[in-house]
C-alpha cells in the first residue's frame, strides 16, 4: 500500500544536539510538507518541496533545515539553532488537488 | 495568515448536526478540511475548490464562499467515531503554481458523547 513513512515515532534531542527526522513516501507525489504541531496552535509549516533539489522555507523555518535528492525522501533536522524543538512533527505529501497524505508523524522531545 | 475557525469546541450527543466554520482574510484558490484524532496523523476529509468544484468523502458536506474567503463543513446524525479535532487548510491564490501550499487553522474540537 502506499503512503508515507515517517520514523522515528519518538525522539529525545539533548541540549545543543541536531536531530534528523526521516520522511519517506511511495506515492509519486512531486510535493512534500514539513509542519510542526503544539497544543493549541493548529499545523505551522516549516518547509515544503516541489520537485527535487528545490526547497522553500515556510512560516517558521528558523532552526531548521532540509534536504530533497530523491523524490522520494524529504528529511528534517532539527538543529541546535531551534530553541524549543519539543512538538509533534508531521510530513506530508501531494500530488495536486487531491488533499495531502500526512505520516504518522514524529513526536520530538528535549531532555 | 492563520485562517479563524469557530467555535473553538464543541460537544454534541449522537445524531445531533454541526457546522464548523473556517474564515480567512486573504482571497482563496482553495480550502482543505481534516479531522486529526488524538496522537495520530489528521485525514483528508474534503477540498473546495474555487470555481466549484468539490473532492472528498461523499459523506461530507462543506461549503466555501469565494467572495466572503469562508468555509464551512457540515457534519450531520453525528456518530461517535466524529469525534476529534477538525482543521481547515487554505491555499491562497496568489500562492506559486504547484506549491499546493496550506496554512491550518488552530482547531475545532468535537465530542460526540452516547
Amino acid at each position: 500500500d502506499g503512503g508515507i513513512t515517517q520514523s522515528p515515532k519518538y525522539l529525545f534531542r539533548k541540549e545543543g544536539q541536531n536531530v534528523t527526522l526521516s520522511c519517506e513516501q511511495n506515492l509519486n507525489h512531486d510535493a512534500m510538507y514539513w509542519y510542526r504541531q503544539d497544543p493549541g496552535q493548529g499545523l505551522r509549516l516549516i518547509y515544503y518541496s516541489q520537485i527535487v533539489n528545490d526547497f522553500q522555507k515556510g512560516d517558521i523555518a528558523e532552526g531548521y533545515s532540509v534536504s530533497r535528492e530523491k523524490k522520494e525522501s524529504f528529511p528534517l533536522t532539527v538543529t541546535s539553532a531551534q530553541k524549543n524543538p519539543t512538538a509533534f512533527y508531521l510530513c506530508a505529501s501531494t500530488v495536486g488537488h487531491y488533499g495531502y497524505t500526512f505520516g504518522s508523524g514524529t513526536r520530538l522531545t528535549v531532555v | 495568515q492563520q485562517p479563524v475557525q469557530s467555535p473553538q469546541a464543541v460537544i454534541l450527543r449522537e445524531g445531533e448536526d454541526a457546522v464548523i466554520n473556517c474564515s480567512s482574510s486573504k482571497a482563496l484558490y482553495s480550502v482543505h478540511w481534516y479531522r486529526q484524532k488524538h496522537g495520530e496523523a489528521p485525514v483528508f476529509l474534503m477540498i473546495l475548490l474555487k470555481g466549484g468544484e468539490q473532492k472528498g468523502h461523499e459523506k461530507i458536506s462543506a461549503s466555501f464562499n469565494e467572495k466572503k474567503q469562508q468555509s464551512s463543513l457540515y457534519l450531520t446524525a453525528s456518530q461517535l467515531s466524529y469525534s476529534g479535532t477538525y482543521f481547515c487548510g487554505t491555499e491562497p491564490s496568489d500562492s506559486g503554481a504547484g506549491s499546493y501550499q496550506l496554512t491550518f487553522g488552530k482547531g475545532t474540537k468535537l465530542s460526540v458523547i452516547p
